[in-house]
């Protein structure tokens, strides 16, 4: 299995700041990578795919870097919707996995 | 746009059954991936297992293999998932989700259903 690791567990950012989000694999998933946003009492959002394509109707301040095993998510400038846990999720291979998570919170 | 409706919130004792429906409506259904996603209380998002409806067969996580079950009715555009021999750390939420993609069972989760809370206490 695919281990995902997000790091830090927790942000603490000031809204009109930069956020950035850090994925790690334990092995090559090539650019077959996916980001999710989670807000209480809501449903996932996907944000990005393969990597660095935004989802439809995902505001351009969401933007998604990377490939093999490193992959970033960075919020260029937080708004007060954007304070939510951010997941990567892998499906390059079976069983398709997620990470932990990360918590944007108000700082 | 596709709509994933599921069913209502269950209250389980352990060793017991769940059964939770997904209906989807907007979109084709046969011929893309509907797979299960649950999250307990406090962790993460864990994928469980998908199908796709026209292929009869599913993808299920080596955790869940011997007692989850996925299986769908095309006539009604309608996804399920049983859980068997439920305990108390299988209490979650539950969501139906489906793949982007034509034919593809490994894809990102672009449709989320609203989840179904599964409470298993005595």
């Amino acid at each position: 299995e695919i281990v995902m690791t997000q790091s830090p567990a927790t942000l603490s950012v000031s809204p009109g700041e930069r956020a950035t989000l850090s994925c790690r694999a334990s092995q090559s998933v090539s650019r077959t990578l996916a980001w999710y946003q989670h807000k209480p009492g809501q449903s996932p959002r996907l944000l990005i795919y393969g990597a660095s394509t935004r989802a439809t109707g995902i505001p351009a301040r969401f933007s998604g870097t990377g490939s093999g095993t490193e992959f970033t998510l960075t919020i260029s400038s937080l708004q007060s919707e954007d304070f939510a846990v951010y997941y990567c999720h892998q499906y390059y291979d079976w069983p398709q996995t997620f990470g932990q998570g990360t918590k944007v919170e108000i700082k | 746009q596709v709509h994933l409706l599921q069913s209502g919130a269950e209250v389980k004792r352990p060793g017991s059954s769940v059964k939770v429906s997904c209906k989807a409506s907007g979109g084709a259904f046969s011929d893309f991936s509907i797979n299960w996603v649950r999250q307990a209380p406090g962790q993460g998002l864990e994928w469980m297992g998908g199908m796709i409806p026209s292929f009869g067969s599913g993808d299920y996580a080596q955790k869940f293999r011997d007692r989850f079950t996925i299986s769908t009715d095309e006539s009604t555009s309608t996804a399920y998932m049983e859980l068997k021999n439920l305990r108390t750390e299988d209490s979650a939420i539950y969501y139906c989700v489906r793949i982007r993609g034509y034919l593809v069972s490994l894809g990102q989760f672009d449709y989320w259903g609203q989840g179904t809370l599964v409470t298993v206490s005595t």
